[in-house]
């Protein structure tokens, strides 16, 4: 069975840093891309970026591009969302989810990881 | 304001059918067979029910149904049941710098 299993929700401070995972099994992790999709709160997903992780070839999405890093551990199955100084508009819930090719849809979605940014 | 256009609400009453739009422009929708739809209920995460605008995925009721004509993709879902209350999100592949855009959202309530 394929699963996509996200780290838990995160409180964290304007400024500060944070890196959340998302640990792929069931399925062969360097075979398909992985890719993280925002969601605030009652809007649509917007599309942020993807990795390969049998290459760690990275797409972004202009609109996140220098904002997060993509990144991933092949060894371990688990791609990563990374903010160096995050801001109050970063709060939102973000998902990864695995797809064959950037023009693939998202076939499996994670549970989601909502990080929360307040002083 | 999301790239593509989707009426903020539908609904119908169990066993009725209902669709709902999609509208893009000639860079996504129009461009290109590759329109999902997903469906996503309170606290959860989106659900792939249809891919290359008119595929279901394996698993999937068949009373739900893709299809596209010209810059605007639909999706019907037929005999409705009270389980389909949820929000139903479109996405397209896009010639654009980001390559997928999704629609904002409309929410489906089953009377």
């Amino acid at each position: 069975e394929v699963q996509l299993v996200q780290s838990g929700a995160e409180v964290k401070k304007p400024g500060e840093s944070l890196k959340i995972s998302c640990k792929g099994s069931g399925y062969s992790f360097t075979s398909y891309w992985i890719g993280w999709v925002r969601q605030m709160p009652g809007k649509g997903p917007e599309w942020m970026g993807i990795i390969y992780p049998g290459d760690s070839d990275t797409r972004y999405s202009p609109s996140f591009q220098g904002q997060v890093t993509i990144s991933a551990d092949k060894s371990i199955s688990t791609a990563y969302l990374q903010w160096s100084s995050l801001k109050a508009s970063d709060t939102a819930m973000y998902y990864c989810a695995r797809l064959y090719a950037e023009s693939q849809p998202f076939d499996y979605w994670g549970q989601g990881t909502l990080v929360t940014v307040s002083s | 304001q999301s790239a593509l256009t989707q009426p903020a609400s539908v609904s119908g009453s169990p066993g009725q059918s209902i669709t709902i739009s999609c509208t893009g422009t000639s860079s996504d929708v129009g461009a290109y067979n590759y329109v999902s739809w997903y469906q996503q209920h309170p606290g959860k995460a989106p659900k792939l029910m249809i891919y290359d605008v008119s595929n279901r995925p394996s698993g999937v009721s068949n009373r739900f149904s893709g299809s596209k004509s010209g810059n605007t993709a639909s999706l019907t879902i037929s005999g409705l049941q009270a389980e389909d209350e949820a929000d139903y999100y479109c996405s397209s592949y896009t010639s654009s710098s980001t390559p997928v855009v999704f629609g904002g959202g409309t929410k489906l309530t089953v009377l």
